[in-house]
């Protein structure tokens, strides 16, 4: 066990809606990094966040988006679902953004 | 933005047998170079890590190699198990920002 926890682990849900991903990181760690993993595309770094503030920035599309709250915890929101964001969703914690990270389970999205 | 490869996509390797992986990347900026051991279901887990001011690491059975000049980095495993089956990936790094991820390898130990 990493000591990342992802919330919720499945989530089924239809075209055009939103939902969130939720992320605890590990205790202590500042720097919050969310991935996503899909059949085509494999590993994808979305966004990073260090202490409450955007970090760095990937391949994220416009529909979705993330923050950091004051108490580390972080939300990846997905919107106007399509079919193609199905795919695995990792978070990921690290210390402070010049160390390794460790990552979580996943929540794996299903949009139908 | 930096490009990672990764070959072979598939390697079954008789138990005992050592296995190789090989990734190149574009960018002569990253300086950092994880890999993570994926197994079916789980998220991906750290194994080994080198930073771009050392040539080679090793941590029992895992070893990774540094090539600057050449931009490329392995991964070795010697005496491998059935546990050792799993989805490896490596992945490249300037100063821990974006994280760009090789394709993946699937390892399959044979008993």
């Amino acid at each position: 066990d990493s000591g990342v926890t992802q919330t919720p682990k499945h989530l089924i849900t239809a075209t055009g809606q939103r939902v969130t991903l939720r992320c605890s990181p590990r205790s202590g760690d500042l720097s919050v990094y969310w991935y996503q993993q899909s059949l085509d595309q494999g590993l994808q770094f979305l966004i990073q966040y260090y202490n409450g503030e955007e970090r760095a920035k990937g391949n994220i599309l416009e529909r979705f988006s993330a923050q950091q709250f004051p108490d580390l915890h972080s939300e990846l929101n997905l919107s106007s679902l399509e079919l193609g964001d199905s795919a695995l969703y990792f978070c990921a914690s690290s210390a402070d953004p010049n160390t390794e990270a460790f990552f979580g389970q996943g929540t794996r999205l299903t949009v139908v | 933005g930096e490009n990672v490869e990764q070959h072979p996509s598939t390697l079954s390797v008789q138990e005992g047998d050592s296995a190789v992986i090989k990734c190149t990347y574009s960018d002569s900026a990253s300086n950092y170079f994880p890999w993570y051991k994926q197994e079916l279901g789980k998220g991906p887990q750290l194994i080994i890590d080198i930073r771009s001011n050392v040539g080679e690491k090793k941590d029992q059975r895992i070893a990774v190699t540094l090539n600057k000049t050449a931009k490329h980095f392995s991964l070795h495993i010697t005496e491998t198990q059935p546990e050792d089956s799993a989805v490896y990936f490596c992945a490249a790094s300037h100063n821990f920002n974006k994280f760009y991820f090789g394709s993946g390898t699937k390892l399959n130990v044979k008993p």
